[in-house]
C-alpha cells in the first residue's frame, strides 16, 4: 500500500511570510494527524482529524496556524505569519480507525521548515 | 497534562553491546506504543503493549510494560549498526472514546560504533 504522502519536503521562508503543507494519508484511513517535531524532541500533536472533523487542536497556535481536511481525505496545514520558533519538521500521520487509542500511526516523510 | 519521560536521552554503544531505554508516564496508560526514527527519517511504528506486565519480543528487541502500566522499557540485545536511530515511546491521553491523543516522549538517540 502507498504510504502517507507529504509535500514539499523542504521549505525555506523568511519570518512573517506564510507557508502551506499538504498531506495525503493512506487510502481509507479515517484519522489524520499533524505533528510538529523540533530537533531533538518527540513529535508534538498540533491537530487531529477524524474524517473531516477536528477532535483535538488544543496545542495548535490558532493565531497563526490553521488546518483543514476537506472531504475527509487530504489535508493542508498553514502558518501565517511564520515566526523563527516555527522552524521544525512538520509530520503528517494517519491511522485506520477513528476513535481508538490503540491505533498504530503511519507517518509521512515530513516537511522540514526553516525560517530565516 | 500527561507527561511521558524517557531516559537516557542519548546512548552510544559498541556494536554487539546491549541497549535499554526506559519510559515513564505521569499517568496510568491504557496502552503504550514504541516507534523508531532513523536519522533524517520519520517515526515508524514498532509495537504496542496493552496488558499489565506484558513482554513482547521482536528478534533482538524486547519490550516490557510495567505492572502498574505507568512505565515501559525497550531492550536491544547485541546491537547492530542498523539499530541506529531515536526510539520513542508514546502513550494515549484523553477522556476516552474519540477524544484521545498520543503523547510522545523526547526519545533516546542510539548510536552504534562498528
Amino acid at each position: 500500500e502507498a504510504g502517507v504522502a507529504q509535500s514539499p519536503r523542504y521549505k525555506i521562508i523568511e519570518k512573517r511570510q506564510s507557508v502551506a503543507f499538504w498531506c495525503n494519508p493512506i487510502s481509507g484511513h479515517a484519522t489524520l494527524y499533524w505533528y510538529q517535531q523540533i530537533l531533538g524532541q518527540g513529535p508534538k500533536l498540533l491537530i487531529q482529524f477524524q474524517n473531516n472533523g477536528v477532535v483535538d487542536d488544543s496545542q495548535l497556535p490558532k493565531d497563526r496556524f490553521s488546518a483543514e481536511r476537506l472531504k475527509g481525505v487530504d489535508s493542508t496545514l498553514k502558518i501565517q505569519p511564520a515566526k523563527l520558533e516555527d522552524s521544525a519538521v512538520y509530520l503528517c500521520a494517519s491511522s485506520l480507525l477513528a476513535g481508538y487509542s490503540n491505533q498504530p500511526q503511519h507517518f509521512g516523510d515530513g516537511t522540514r521548515l526553516s525560517i530565516l | 497534562g500527561q507527561q511521558v519521560m524517557q531516559i537516557p536521552q542519548y546512548q552510544h554503544v559498541q556494536e554487539g553491546e546491549d541497549f535499554t531505554t526506559y519510559c515513564n508516564s505521569s499517568t496510568t496508560l491504557s496502552n503504550i506504543q514504541w516507534y523508531k526514527q532513523r536519522p533524517g527519517g520519520h517515526p515508524v511504528f514498532l509495537i504496542q503493549l496493552v496488558k499489565s506486565g506484558e513482554v513482547k519480543k521482536q528478534k533482538r528487541l524486547t519490550f516490557q510494560f510495567g505492572e502498574a502500566k505507568k512505565n515501559s522499557s525497550l531492550h536491544i540485545t547485541a546491537t547492530q549498526t542498523t539499530d541506529v536511530g531515536t526510539y520513542f515511546c508514546a502513550g494515549p491521553s484523553g477522556s476516552g472514546g474519540s477524544n484521545y491523543k498520543l503523547t510522545f516522549g523526547k526519545g533516546t538517540l542510539l548510536t552504534v560504533n562498528p
